[in-house]
């Protein structure tokens, strides 16, 4: 059972298009990490999130922290083919540090 | 600073082959974990370690060892090869017992067990 669930799976768009991966749970988290990864590298923290409701912005990048904690969302705007990758969402659930991880959004944007 | 470093990056192996997947990071941190991602299930907790000296097992630890004998390095064995552990593993570490620490991942590598 995937106590994080990303959605969509799979998503590909043209360039300058918006899109909305999401990340769910029916449990709360204490912070939730978004991660990208590149074919044939390892995933590199993208934002962490720690208040519920909380937004952050990392360019184009909006990220957001449900008011629950329970979920959280990352919105694109103007996507560009440099977006392309896996996002990954992780949460921790207390302190002992033990990360949960979604399954991923692989996300293709077309020039 | 190198961050994480990983070796092999890709490796086949015979069932029942025995190997070393080797891990060391330059940056100091206590924590450093191994991870396997397979399509569809995301990253997989295999064994995690808190400091020198001390290991403990994640989520899918069965046919996988692991020791840490300095801060730098935690390498993975892989006791006696199967089918079922082709995949990509990550080794990662950060810094303290945060949850909102960065964990910084290795490149990777590509194992396939025939």
């Amino acid at each position: 059972t995937q106590l994080l669930e990303q959605s969509p799976q799979f998503l590909s768009i043209q360039e300058g298009e918006n899109l909305t991966v999401y990340c769910n749970s029916s449990s709360v988290f204490s912070s939730l990490q978004w991660y990208r990864q590149e074919p044939g590298e390892g995933p590199v923290l993208l934002v962490t999130v720690v208040t519920g409701g909380e937004v952050k912005k990392l360019k184009r990048l909006t990220f957001q922290f449900g008011d629950a904690r329970k979920d959280s969302s990352l919105h694109i705007t103007a996507a560009q083919p440099g977006d392309t990758g896996l996002y990954l969402c992780a949460g921790s659930m207390d302190s002992n540090y033990q990360l949960i991880w979604g399954a991923g959004t692989k996300l293709i944007i077309k020039p | 600073n190198a961050g994480v470093t990983q070796t092999p990056k890709f490796q086949v192996l015979k069932t029942g082959q025995s190997m070393t997947l080797q891990c060391a990071q330059d940056m100091n941190h206590e924590y450093m974990s191994w991870y396997r991602q397979d399509p569809g299930m995301g990253l997989r907790l295999i064994h995690y370690s808190v400091g020198a000296g001390i290991t403990d097992q994640g989520e899918v630890p069965n046919g996988y060892n692991v020791s840490r004998s300095t801060t730098e390095d935690f390498p993975l064995r892989l006791l006696s090869a199967a089918p079922s552990q082709t995949s990509v593993y990550f080794c990662a570490s950060r810094d303290s017992g945060g949850s909102t620490d960065t964990q910084y991942f290795g490149p990777g590598t590509r194992l396939t067990v025939l």
